[in-house]
């Protein structure tokens, strides 16, 4: 069965400085995978995704994942946070035909001033 | 162009009602899927439908239905409701079913039950 861990339930950082949220995933075979943000009453929007291409992924407002297989790891960094990344960010995975996105538990982003 | 559209953006419902909720895809997606999001926890999948047909369908007891109309919008239903039931319910386009067709979601419909 595919599953999708976030490593951290809440992470805090300083502005401007880089921000790290963790993704590990499990899965007979590569499936593409997404990160995703939700602020605060809003639906979730792409932030970026990885179908098996570079796997090193750029996505809107600096952020960027590595796709590692070796470690079945895609991880979230961003060079440095501003205050509006605070929100909540969801590591999403999709291996099969049905559309069926497997979320993770989802990690919120402080920013501090 | 218009996103996703969901509506309404809250209900409040008592235990045993009904209740449909909507949503309009974007202008061209053919696939809609639902998703319930418990407060504190990810999104869930209930449900996606293309051309009008069920494509797949999540843990989630007969009391959920949905259905997908010709212009591609679609309702969720839930019958006698439950006070588990009280989530965000959100509704997701894409153009089609295949794994790399990212889904756009709509801000969804914040759903209570009393």
């Amino acid at each position: 069965a595919q599953s999708v861990t976030q490593l951290d339930s809440h992470v805090s950082v300083s502005e401007g400085t880089p921000v790290l949220l963790r993704c590990n995933y499990s899965s007979s075979y590569s499936p593409s995978l997404f990160w995703y943000v939700q602020h605060p009453n809003k639906g979730l929007q792409l932030l970026l995704k990885y179908t098996s291409a570079a796997t090193l992924v750029k996505g809107i407002n600096g952020f960027e994942a590595e796709f590692k297989k070796s470690e079945t790891s895609f991880h979230l960094t961003k060079p440095s946070a501003h205050m509006s990344d605070a929100a909540e960010y969801f590591c999403v995975a999709n291996s099969g035909n049905t559309g069926k996105l497997i979320f993770g538990q989802g990690t919120t982003l402080q920013v501090k001033p | 162009d218009a996103g996703v559209t969901q509506s309404p953006t809250h209900l409040i419902k008592t235990r045993g009602q009904h209740v449909t909720l909507r949503c309009s895809p974007i202008s061209g997606h053919k696939s809609v899927s639902w998703y319930q999001q418990v407060l504190g926890q990810g999104p869930q999948f209930i449900f996606q439908y293309y051309e009008k047909e069920e494509r797949g369908r999540g843990n989630f007891p007969d009391r959920f239905s949905a259905r997908q109309f010709p212009n591609y919008s679609s309702e969720l239903n839930v019958n006698a409701l439950l006070l588990g039931d009280s989530a965000l319910y959100l509704c997701a386009s894409s153009f089609s079913t295949g794994s790399n067709s990212p889904l756009h979601f709509g801000n969804g419909t914040r759903l209570t039950v009393t």
